[in-house]
């Protein structure tokens, strides 16, 4: 399988600032996906990554909060902006290569903890 | 509203024993199902995959599917302490969606 790095592993940032978490994958796949993991729940899905298109949000989260890019099929940025201490979470990257090594299979970087205070 | 249900335990096994992991889906268009295992202060490790009504065995692990009940489940035979971790059950809907809907996990502790 791929390796996936993220960067930075974790961060402790003050309120109404803005934090860009990367994620880096050694191969091309096609998909790539935000999470977020509350303390103590379950993952949610904040968007899916197009490469060469704008992202795909789910319910309740919007673009203005999470811009996301994808300048290539190895690599993507998601932004929390204007974060207050509910942004605290841990942010998660997934991939998944529809054409080959990982069909329908996800498989998560090691994530971003954040804190906000 | 997909949820994926799971008991949130903890569930505790001695070691050797054999760890029974449920889950139920509320979506009956779900196709695939998948158990991730989750450390404390780690990412989520895809496990065990199933698609087909049934088992399907990978070494110590096997995941069940029954589409008809709308239930899946792992078994981890032989448990070590090192199985100690939170598992999540994750299910993506047909149709073309590579939505994942997780549930909220199941702690599993294995006692030496």
């Amino acid at each position: 399988s791929a390796v996936i790095s993220q960067k930075p592993s974790r961060d402790i940032c003050q309120r109404g600032t803005s934090l860009t978490i990367q994620c880096q994958v050694d191969s091309q796949v096609t998909m790539m996906f935000w999470y977020r993991q509350q303390p103590g729940q379950s993952l949610t899905l904040i968007a899916t990554a197009n490469q060469g298109s704008e992202a795909t949000y789910e319910s309740g989260f919007v673009i203005d909060k999470f811009p996301i890019s994808r300048p290539n099929l190895t690599f993507s940025t998601l932004t929390v902006s204007n974060m207050s201490p509910e942004d605290s979470s841990i942010y998660l990257c997934s991939v998944e290569d529809t054409t080959g090594w990982s069909y329908n299979e996800q498989f998560f970087g090691p994530g971003t903890r954040l804190t906000v205070l | 509203q997909k949820e994926v249900e799971q008991n949130s335990g903890p569930l505790s096994v001695p070691e050797g024993a054999i760890a029974s992991l449920n889950c139920t889906y509320s979506d009956r268009g779900s196709q695939s199902f998948f158990w991730y295992r989750q450390y404390s202060g780690k990412s989520p490790e895809l496990i065990m995959s199933i698609y087909s009504n049934g088992d399907k065995e990978d070494g110590r692990f096997t995941a069940q599917l029954n589409k008809a009940s709308q239930y899946v489940s792992l078994l981890i035979r032989d448990s070590q302490p090192s199985d100690s971790a939170t598992y999540l059950c994750a299910v993506r809907s047909g149709a073309g969606s590579y939505q994942l809907t997780f549930g909220k996990g199941t702690k599993l502790s294995v006692i030496p």
